[in-house]
């Protein structure tokens, strides 16, 4: 079974500053997907970035980029530029594509509640 | 599109008494997904349905929780009785499957306590 390990429960940066994420994750599929999530206060999950195993290239979204490293099985997410409202929990996640019978589970860690201060 | 929606978005309930959550999946997405989320254990995936079915329930706690998916258009997730230990948020999400990814969009969440 997959697993996916948040080592920090918590980060506190000044705004504007970059704070990077940690992830790491135990599987023996050599594909899938890897995800960031953000849950702000009102509880939304929303989708902050996605990787795919067999791209090397590392994705980003504005801001937001990650550090994949297959090999070492860890995704750290980047934050540059940190604003206030990216005070939130943050959840990385894991799905086998494999299409098991049509769909496709999340595997979360156990999230990292920043804070950006002003 | 209106998103997911779920219903109702608090509930606070007595210990022993039936509770049923209820979800609305997006247009057109034919695999849904319940989770739950508490301090101690995270976000887990208790039941997921693809095209109507109940593919995996292994993350079902126990018996006193059931889920159901009639139609394409909505799903319930019932506890009975309910106990203090299931308070918790409990989110559906949705997505369509099929080849390659498909991005699961979740609800805003049921927040249920249980006295």
């Amino acid at each position: 079974a997959q697993t996916v390990t948040q080592s920090q429960p918590e980060m506190s940066v000044q705004e504007a500053e970059t704070v990077t994420l940690s992830c790491t994750y135990d599987t023996s599929e050599n594909n899938y997907y890897l995800f960031w999530y953000k849950q702000p206060p009102s509880r939304q999950m929303i989708l902050v970035i996605r990787q795919e195993a067999y791209k090397q290239q590392n994705a980003t979204e504005n801001r937001f980029s990650v550090n994949f490293q297959k090999a070492a099985k860890s995704f750290s997410l980047k934050i540059s530029d940190s604003q206030l409202g990216d005070t939130a929990m943050y959840f990385c996640a894991f799905m086998n594509p494999q299409n098991i019978q049509g769909a496709q589970k999340l595997v979360f860690g156990q999230g990292t509640r920043l804070t950006i201060n002003p | 599109d209106a998103g997911v929606i779920q219903s109702p978005r608090h509930e606070v309930t007595e210990m022993g008494q039936e509770v049923t959550l209820r979800c609305k999946p997006i247009s057109g997405h034919n695999s849904l997904f319940w989770y739950r989320q508490t301090m101690m254990r995270g976000l887990e995936l208790l039941i997921y349905f693809n095209n109507n079915v109940p593919i995996d329930d292994s993350g079902m706690p126990e018996d006193r929780f059931s889920a159901k998916m009639p139609n394409a258009s909505f799903s319930t997730l019932k506890i009975q009785p309910s106990e203090p230990r299931d308070s918790a948020v409990y989110f559906c999400a949705s997505s369509w499957s099929g080849r390659g990814f498909h991005e699961q969009y979740f609800g805003p969440g049921t927040r249920l306590t249980v006295t």
